[in-house]
Parts: C-alpha cells; structure tokens; sequence
C-alpha cells in the first residue's frame, strides 16, 4: 500500500453507536490530520497531530475524539453523534505540522448518521 | 470568522473551452493554494502562490495571488474531460501551527 488510507470507505450508524475510523500514512510523515467536508459547507479542518502530538483542536464536538497511537496511525472515534455529523471524513499527511509541506489526502470515510 | 467565496459554485463546459475560477475574502492570506478533488477522493494539491501579484503555471492551468494576497484566481485552457472535478482554494495565514480557511469550491464538469 501507498500514500494514504482509509478505513471503512463507508459507515452507517445509528445516534447510539460507538464507532471508530482508521487512517494509514505509508509516507514517513511526521504530521497527520483530520478533516470534515459536507455537503453545505466548506472543508473544516478538525484536529492536527505531529509526532503524535495533538497540537490543534478547532472546537471539535467531545463526540469526536482522535488518537495517535504513533506517526502512522490516526484514529477518529465517534460515539452519540448527530444526523448533521453526516459528512466525508478525510484524513491526510504531511512532513511536518503546518501548510509549507503538502498535505496528502486519504479517500475519505462517508459517514451517514442515521 | 475568515470565509474564501468560490465562484462559480458550479460550471459545465464543452471540451476544448476556457475558463476561469475566483476565489475571493475580505481576509489577507500569507499563502494561497489550489487543490483538485475528483469523485471518491481526497483532494490533491496544484499549487501553493505566496506572492502577491504572483503567477504560476502548470501546463494549461494559470494561477494567480491578488496584489493584496485576498483573492485569487485559476484559468484553464482548452479544458479536458480529465479537468473534471471539484477545484477548492485554501488560505493560509502563518504564525504557529498556520491556520487554514477552505473555499466553497467550484464544480467543473467538461463534456467531451
């Protein structure tokens, strides 16, 4: 496997559920990010982790809730959330924190809340 | 709150025509950038301007920062049906961990 990517590519779940996403880097980077993209509204990005480090938590919903096991690996686990959750969740790499480096996007995880 | 206004929201061209994309704030920018996102994928970057006034090209596409580094714009020419996509400007504003503002995005459709 290259680049970046994501697990599921699709998720139905109910207000009740906990579920988690998975996201792989294979490119040596030392940043990892989480972002939302829905339909109505620009893409947001939720939270930045470098060498395992959350640095960035933009006013992110406690139902969301990242971890970084190391710089590989970035997790999204999701419990209670709301139909208006329902959007592409993508993840992405970059060498260092920060937008001088390019960001390498995964696929994206739908997420439909139901 | 910054916003970035993409227009047009949606455009579908025949192949082989111009166009062009704007990307528009009341918000100064450090830095701009141009990604391309097709169905079923994340975005992929074009191109990082971070100059004002700058141009850069990258084949038949032509980028451009605003003078004051708010707006910007990109030209395609002679569109492809590979230019198909969701185009999204991003602007970045530096100081710690920078800062990102998303546009709306612009839909591109080129039929053959």
């Amino acid at each position: 496997e290259t680049g970046v990517t994501q697990t599921p590519r699709h998720l139905v779940m109910g207000m009740t559920n906990k579920k988690s996403l998975k996201c792989e880097q294979h490119l040596g980077h030392n940043a990892m990010y989480w972002y939302k993209q829905s339909a109505k509204k620009p893409l947001e990005l939720m939270f930045v982790y470098s060498l395992e480090e959350r640095v960035e938590n933009n006013s992110v919903p406690s139902r969301f809730s990242p971890e970084c096991p190391n710089s590989s690996h970035l997790f999204l686990h999701l419990h209670t959330l709301q139909p208006e959750d329902s959007a592409l969740y993508l993840c992405a790499s970059s060498q260092e924190a920060g937008y001088t480096d390019t960001q390498y996007f995964g696929p994206g995880t739908r997420l439909t809340v139901l | 709150t910054q916003l970035l206004e993409q227009s047009p929201q949606f455009l579908s061209i025949q192949e082989g025509e111009n166009l062009t994309v704007y990307c528009n704030s009341s918000s100064v920018f450090s830095s701009l950038q141009w990604y391309r996102q097709e169905p079923g994928e994340g975005p992929v970057l074009l191109v990082t301007v971070v100059t004002g006034g700058e141009v850069k090209k990258l084949k038949r596409l032509t980028f451009q920062f605003g003078d004051a580094r708010k707006d910007s714009s990109l030209h395609i020419t002679a569109a492809q049906p590979g230019d198909t996509g969701l185009y999204l400007c991003a602007g970045i504003n530096s100081g710690g961990y920078q800062k990102v503002t998303f546009g709306t995005g612009t839909k591109l459709q080129v039929i053959p």
